[in-house]
């Protein structure tokens, strides 16, 4: 069964830092790309960062590009999101999702605040 | 960048009709590869999203048949054959297929 499961959300300051975790298990980590979507409270769904099965592309949405960072470590079989610079208007769920043109499994969603 | 859009934004829907849900975005999403990378997700109050259908048509493993999928280069749609309770929620669809990748704005259905 393809479990992920999301840690590492909570309350930061803005212009703070967080680093979001995905721990993933029932599945061959390393062949799929991973990819990071977030909601804004009582918003919709916005793609945020995809990497590919390998770690040797990443993908950035234009909001985020140049403050988060996505990485992977296989051996691990963990996802990471490295969000720096925070503002505001990254107060959201993030969810982990397997994939990146075919997401399918999600996980439950770490919610980060941004507020002081 | 590709707009996903999505009528109605809101759908309120008697159980045992059927419902239809249209997304339309504002360029193709046939891939170079020949296939349509759209996609449609489910949120149930409080839960993650669920994929539903993937690549126009196609149901997931579980999906009920009543869900189905149609559609081609810009145009597409969702239809629930007979509605039920575990229906409501919020529906997306979702394209891979141009960068960067985008989600519809989402269509709230519930009960009348």
């Amino acid at each position: 069964e393809v479990q992920l499961l999301e840690s590492g959300g909570g309350l930061v300051q803005p212009g703070g830092s967080l680093r979001l975790s995905c721990a993933a298990s029932g599945f061959t980590f390393s062949s799929h790309a991973m990819t990071w979507v977030r909601q804004a409270p009582g918003k919709g769904l916005e793609w945020v960062s995809s990497v590919s099965g390998s770690a040797e592309t990443t993908y950035y949405a234009d909001s985020v590009k140049g403050r988060f960072t996505i990485s992977r470590d296989n051996s691990k079989n963990t996802l990471y999101v490295q969000m720096n610079s925070l503002r505001a208007e990254d107060t959201a769920v993030y969810f982990c999702v397997r994939g990146r043109v075919l997401p399918d499994y999600w996980g439950q969603g770490a919610l980060v605040t941004v507020s002081s | 960048d590709v707009v996903m859009t999505q009528s109605p934004l809101s759908l309120p829907v008697t159980l045992g009709q059927p419902a239809s849900i249209s997304c339309m975005s504002s360029q193709s999403l046939v891939h170079t590869d020949g296939y349509t990378y759209l996609h449609w997700f489910q949120q149930r109050p409080g839960q993650s999203p669920r994929r539903l259908l993937y690549k126009v048509s196609n149901r997931d493993s579980g999906v009920p048949d009543r869900f189905s999928g149609s559609g081609s280069g810009t145009d597409f749609t969702l239809k629930i054959s007979r509605v039920e309770a575990e229906d409501v929620g919020t529906y997306y669809c979702f394209q891979g297929t141009q960068w960067p990748p985008s989600f519809g704005p989402g269509t709230k259905v519930d009960i009348k």
